[in-house]
C-alpha cells in the first residue's frame, strides 16, 4: 500500500524553464511534507517543507504547493539549472506512537538539459 | 560539524555472515532512524530511536536489530545476512525538541551487497 506516490519516474526540462515535480498521498493524517534532493552516491538532502496548515511555501527558486482536498503536493523550480539534476523524493510526516514517521515516495529523476 | 556520518561506505557479505553498520551524529539530536532504499521503492523505515537507550520497529524491521547505547550513535545489525538485504542503508537524525514537524538529516549511506 503506497501511501505516497510520485507517478513520474523521470522528468526532463530545458535549462531556464520551470520544473514541476508532483506527489500524491492517501493518508489524511499526514501533517507535514518535505522534499529531499539526492545526488548519486550521497544521502538525501533537505530542500523545502510545508505544514498542512499552509498551501504554499517559497524558498528562493523553490516553491512547494499543497492541495489538501486533492491530497496533492508539487515542487516548482524556476528557473531550472543544470545543478538541479538529481532524484527528488517527497516525504510525508505523521505522528505514530509518539514519534515522527516519514513516508517517502519512489522518487523522480530530474534532468536539466543545457 | 560533520553532521551524520556512516561507516562503512560499502561492504560485500556472504549469505549468513553478520555485520554492524554504524551511524554517528554530532548535532546532539534526540531521534535517529535507519532506512533502506531499494530501486523504485523510495526509502523505507527499518528501526528508529527516540532517545538514548530506546529503540522501536519501523516498517521493515525483520532481519535487523538496533542499539542506541550512546546518544550520538545508532547501530544497525544484521545477524545472518540474506540476499534480500542487498540495499543502500541510510541513517537520519532530527532534533526532537521542536515538535513533530522537524527536518530529518541524512548520512551519506552504506551500500551493502549480500552474495
Amino acid at each position: 500500500d503506497q501511501q505516497v506516490k510520485q507517478n513520474s519516474p523521470s522528468l526532463s526540462v530545458q535549462e531556464g524553464r520551470i520544473s514541476i515535480l508532483n506527489c500524491d498521498y492517501t493518508n489524511s493524517m499526514f501533517d507535514y511534507f518535505l522534499w529531499y534532493k539526492k545526488y548519486p552516491a550521497e544521502g538525501p538532502t533537505f530542500l523545502i517543507s510545508i505544514s498542512s496548515i499552509k498551501d504554499k511555501n517559497e524558498d528562493g527558486r523553490f516553491t512547494v504547493f499543497l492541495n489538501k482536498s486533492a491530497k496533492h503536493l508539487s515542487l516548482h523550480i524556476v528557473p531550472s539549472q543544470p545543478g538541479d539534476s538529481a532524484v527528488y523524493f517527497c516525504a510525508a510526516s505523521v505522528k505514530i506512537q509518539g514519534a515522527q514517521k516519514l513516508v517517502f515516495g519512489q522518487g523522480t529523476r530530474l534532468t536539466i538539459n543545457p | 560539524n560533520a553532521g551524520v556520518t556512516q561507516t562503512p561506505k560499502f561492504r560485500v557479505l556472504k549469505t549468513g555472515q553478520s555485520m554492524t553498520l554504524l551511524c554517528a551524529q554530532d548535532m546532539n539530536h534526540e531521534y535517529m532512524y535507519w532506512y533502506r532504499q531499494d530501486p523504485g521503492m523510495g526509502l523505507r523505515l527499518i528501526h528508529y530511536s527516540v532517545g538514548e537507550g530506546t529503540t522501536a520497529k519501523g516498517e521493515v524491521p525483520d532481519g535487523y536489530n538496533v542499539s542506541r547505547l550512546k546518544k550520538q550513535n545508532f547501530l544497525l545489525g544484521l545477524e545472518s545476512a540474506a540476499p534480500s538485504q542487498t540495499s543502500v542503508y541510510f541513517c537520519a537524525s532530527r532534533k526532537g525538541t521542536s515538535g513533530y514537524q522537524e527536518t530529518q538529516y541524512f548520512g551519506p549511506g552504506t551500500r551493502l551487497l549480500v552474495l
